[in-house]
């Protein structure tokens, strides 16, 4: 299975940008990069997905570099809700593998 | 607003007992999958299926078993629990996306089982 690399942890202060970085060295040319994230006691939550192309949607934007090889996750404004888990992802068909994902703080 | 419903947030069991968690969704999704999230070890796979009445193995089956008799539900069964299966158990279900799409999956909220 094709793995992916993120930071163990990341902190922002409220209102700035974040920039979640995950590299992906092994991905596939049908692989779809997935990124999911995890509030505290609830399951993971869909964030944006793409495959070739940067996409944009109402929590974030995904910026895929031209070889694959690496994506990143923006938040635009991070909020105190966007303290959680988040964990980016290869998808090819059912087949989904979560590492451990990079813990995100906001700081008021 | 579209749904994963898992009957019980908490269980506590006791070593050898038979445990089902029940999944149900209301996407008309093709796709159930069963994962446990352990500390340090992220998600991991337990089963999945893809239509009624199939299933497949994920990375980790052993000491469980799935049931799909219907569309929207999706259970997993702990024919003897041991104390080594206390975790978070989550399910998800998901469709393409799409003519030649990803999937995206939908979780529930999750079952933390503890096994004395």
């Amino acid at each position: 299975d094709a793995k992916t690399t993120q930071p163990n942890s990341m902190e922002s202060n409220e209102e700035e940008p974040v920039h979640l970085p995950c590299n992906h060295s092994t991905i596939s040319g049908t692989d779809y990069i997935h990124w999911y994230r995890q509030l505290p006691s609830q399951g993971p939550e869909y964030v944006i997905h793409g495959l070739t192309s940067n996409v944009n949607n109402r929590m974030a934007s995904l910026a895929i570099a031209e070889d694959r090889k690496s994506s990143t996750l923006i938040l635009h404004r991070a909020t105190l809700r966007d303290a959680a888990v988040y964990y980016c992802i290869l998808n090819y068909g059912q087949n989904f593998v979560f590492g451990p994902g990079t813990r995100l703080s906001v700081l008021p | 607003d579209v749904k994963v419903t898992q009957s019980s947030r908490y269980l506590v069991k006791r070593t050898g007992e038979k445990v089902f968690l029940e999944c149900v969704q209301d996407m008309d999704h093709e796709n159930m999958f069963w994962y446990r999230q352990d500390p340090g070890l992220g998600l991991r796979l337990i089963y999945f299926s893809y239509d009624v009445k199939m299933k497949e193995k994920g990375d980790i089956p052993e000491g469980y078993s799935v049931s799909r008799e219907k569309k929207e539900r999706f259970s997993l069964i702990l024919e003897s629990a041991s104390t080594n299966q206390t975790s978070m158990y989550l399910c998800a279900s998901s469709t393409l996306q799409g003519a030649v799409g990803a999937n995206v999956l939908t979780f529930g909220a999750g079952s933390r089982l503890t096994v004395l």
